[in-house]
């Protein structure tokens, strides 16, 4: 049971262009979203996260969409660079419990 | 401030033989979340643990996979009896577990099962 889904395994955008990353949830109870960056043999990296009593949160390039009727969330990168290009993980949880990840985005961000 | 640690990077092991993997987490960090990776998946949750206590297993494989987090020293993530189909990527992370909830990963150890 696939509760954060990821439904795009890959993304490719232009330099300086926006990206945007999305990701679906089925669990009406979590409360906390977050998202991570991951390059290859390397641990994924927190980046941006939002509670479920806001609907945007922004943080320098990187802002966070949550829309709670839609159980949908989604991380815009604007604008994107090539040190962007990474596996982006949405991930969420219910109050201090498990994490759980969707499957991953693969964002390359083409010069 | 050392951030979650993870030995060893790289295992290899036979069929048969055991696995013992370990992580110890940032420090003030009491809440410890094991997570494997197979090749061209996601993270799957596979154990979260806080010293001394496992509080959800939901994720763990039923037979052959332990984890437990002592009251002093590391995490271990243990397999006995590696197959195959245990070779992955497995990550560690910490959190603080109250009030700020993100997690921080280690490096991962990569279990190679030959």
């Amino acid at each position: 049971d696939q509760q954060v889904k990821q439904n795009s395994p890959s993304l490719s955008v232009q330099e300086g262009r926006i990206s945007i990353l999305n990701c679906d949830y089925t669990n009406s109870m979590f409360d906390y979203f977050l998202w991570y960056k991951k390059y290859p043999a390397e641990g994924p990296t927190f980046l941006i996260s939002i509670s479920s009593i806001k609907d945007k949160n922004e943080d320098g390039r990187f802002t966070v969409f949550l829309n709670k009727s839609a159980k949908h969330l989604s991380l815009h990168i604007v604008p994107s660079q090539p040190g962007d290009s990474a596996v982006y993980f949405c991930a969420a949880s219910q109050g201090y419990q498990k994490v759980t990840f969707g499957t991953g985005t693969k964002l390359q961000v083409i010069p | 401030n050392a951030g979650v640690m993870q030995n060893p990077r790289h295992l290899v092991r036979r069929r048969g033989q055991e696995a013992r993997l370990r992580c110890s987490p940032m420090k003030g960090h009491s809440h410890v979340y094991w997570y494997r990776q197979l090749p061209e998946e996601g993270l799957k949750f596979m154990v979260y643990l806080q010293k001394e206590n496992i509080i959800d297993e939901s994720g763990m494989p039923k037979e052959r996979f332990s984890a437990e987090f002592p009251k002093e020293g590391p995490s271990i993530l243990r397999i006995q009896q590696v197959v195959r189909g245990d070779s992955a990527a497995y990550f560690c992370a910490s959190s603080q577990g109250t009030g700020r909830i993100e997690a921080f990963f280690g490096q991962g150890t990569r279990l190679t099962v030959v």
